[in-house]
């Protein structure tokens, strides 16, 4: 079945203890993306990888690493965690490239909450 | 500006069509007119999207006006499982989605 996974789905933690979320994806797509969902803010995005060695940033980089090492995986780096990134975060990924032309798939969400 | 403009909800009946509005009225003319919906405690899921022409898939049709200032999603029959919030996002720049607001899709029994 086509899909992108996140694990964990939920994790909570303590402000600067280093997390990685990572996100998988078995359709061998080119592109893959960060996006936070926040009450009232809606859904903004992190990172984008147009593909395998190739990140750049979104909207709200801040306080986030990536790394696309291979094609299929794109894991979420929080260095030292604050309160301010507890948030829904989604991984999304597209066949292309040029994402705005195409559909995205998103996984599940990974709840995460820093105290 | 890479926002669209979209009612904060809508109310339908199920079984009856509904026309989801929306304005994107500085619309570059390489932007694609994306639409998502997002069921509660999931993902955003794909519907449909489109360029220039009005474009039809078996979940919804899409609209699009002339001028490309605007467009609409189109439920043909509106179910109890397309309760949603349903964005509008111009794909802009390439390589980016950005989303707004949404409007929350009520059904109605």
């Amino acid at each position: 079945e086509a899909q992108v996974t996140q694990n964990p789905r939920y994790l909570i933690t303590v402000t600067g203890k280093k997390l990685t979320v990572t996100c998988s994806q078995n359709m061998n797509h080119e592109y893959m993306s960060w996006y936070r969902q926040d009450p009232g803010l809606g859904l903004r995005q992190i990172y984008y990888s147009m593909n395998v060695e190739v990140t750049d940033k979104g909207d709200v980089p801040e306080g986030y690493k990536v790394s696309r090492k291979e094609k299929r995986n794109f894991p979420l780096i929080l260095e030292s965690p604050s309160p301010n990134q507890t948030s829904l975060y989604f991984c999304a990924s597209s066949s292309q490239g040029e994402a705005s032309k195409y559909e995205q798939y998103f996984g599940p969400g990974t709840r995460l909450t820093v105290t | 500006d890479a926002k669209t403009t979209q009612p904060n909800s809508m109310e339908s009946n199920e079984e009856e069509p509904v026309h989801l509005p929306c304005n994107h009225s500085t619309i570059s003319g390489t932007d694609y007119i994306h639409w998502y919906r997002q069921l509660p405690s999931q993902g955003p899921e794909y519907v449909i999207h489109g360029l220039t022409s009005n474009v039809n898939n078996r979940m919804a049709s899409l609209a699009i006006a002339e001028d490309r200032k605007s467009s609409t999603l189109i439920l043909h029959r509106a179910t109890l499982r397309d309760a949603a919030v349903y964005y509008c996002i111009r794909g802009n720049a390439g390589n980016m989605l950005t989303f707004g607001g949404g409007t929350r899709l009520m059904v109605k029994p």
